[in-house]
């Protein structure tokens, strides 16, 4: 099974600062094949189910402001927040959808500082 | 409108079982993969399952195999995890998630329900 590992588990960032959240695969989940990286970011807030912020590791998801950008390829990814809002008060998750156990890390829980 | 509504979560003894429903609209259901995904309180997200959009292709997290199955009716667009010889720790919020991507197993969640709970408590 591909385990995802995020890092750090919390972060606090000022309003206007850069967030930035990392996400590490036990394995490759770069498909050869179409050049495609099998990862997903989402965003949760409390007492909501998880919305879908990113796929193929960079692709932005329909009206999903520009300050969130994914970015990595391979095994190490990362998911950052140009300017932090304070809507985005949230716990981020990554996904891997390349082996048929579609795992998620384990969560980052982002505060204002 | 893409809608799904899970149902079906209830309070069962240890080693009961439940079948939990997710009703759906607003898609093609056929041609999209489905998933559940779980969440207990306080914890993070738990990817339980994964059904291929024909049905013929399924996945289950190794918590859960050979205790969950996870299944599908085309013809009344609606995704069902039954669920078996139930543990304290599979007490969660359930949550069942549309693939983005027609056809394909391998694909992101786009649309969600709110969930449907589960306690494992006698």
């Amino acid at each position: 099974d591909i385990v995802m590992t995020q890092s750090p588990d919390s972060l606090a960032v000022s309003l206007g600062e850069r967030a930035t959240i990392n996400c590490k695969s036990s394995q490759s989940i770069l498909y050869r094949s179409d050049n495609k990286n099998y990862l997903a970011w989402y965003q949760q807030k409390p007492g909501q189910p998880p919305k879908l912020l990113i796929y193929w590791a960079s692709t932005r998801e329909s009206g999903v402001p520009d300050r969130f950008s994914g970015s990595g390829s391979g095994t190490d990814f990362t998911l950052t927040i140009s300017s932090l809002q304070a809507e985005d008060v949230a716990i981020y998750y990554c996904q891997q959808y390349y082996g048929d156990l579609h795992t998620f890390g384990q969560g980052t829980n982002l505060e204002i500082k | 409108e893409v809608q799904l509504l899970e149902s079906g979560g209830d309070l069962v003894q240890p080693g009961g079982s439940l079948r939990l429903s997710c009703t759906t609209s607003g898609f093609n259901f056929r041609t999209y993969a489905m998933s559940w995904v779980r969440q207990a309180a306080g914890k993070g997200l738990q990817w339980v399952s994964t059904i291929s959009a024909s049905g013929g292709n399924t996945h289950s997290a190794d918590s859960v195999k050979g205790r969950f199955t996870i299944s599908r009716d085309n013809s009344r667009n609606t995704l069902f995890l039954q669920m078996k010889t139930l543990r304290a720790e599979d007490t969660a919020i359930y949550f069942c998630a549309k693939a983005r991507v027609p056809v394909e197993y391998s694909s992101s969640s786009d649309y969600w329900g709110q969930g449907t709970l589960v306690i494992v408590s006698s």
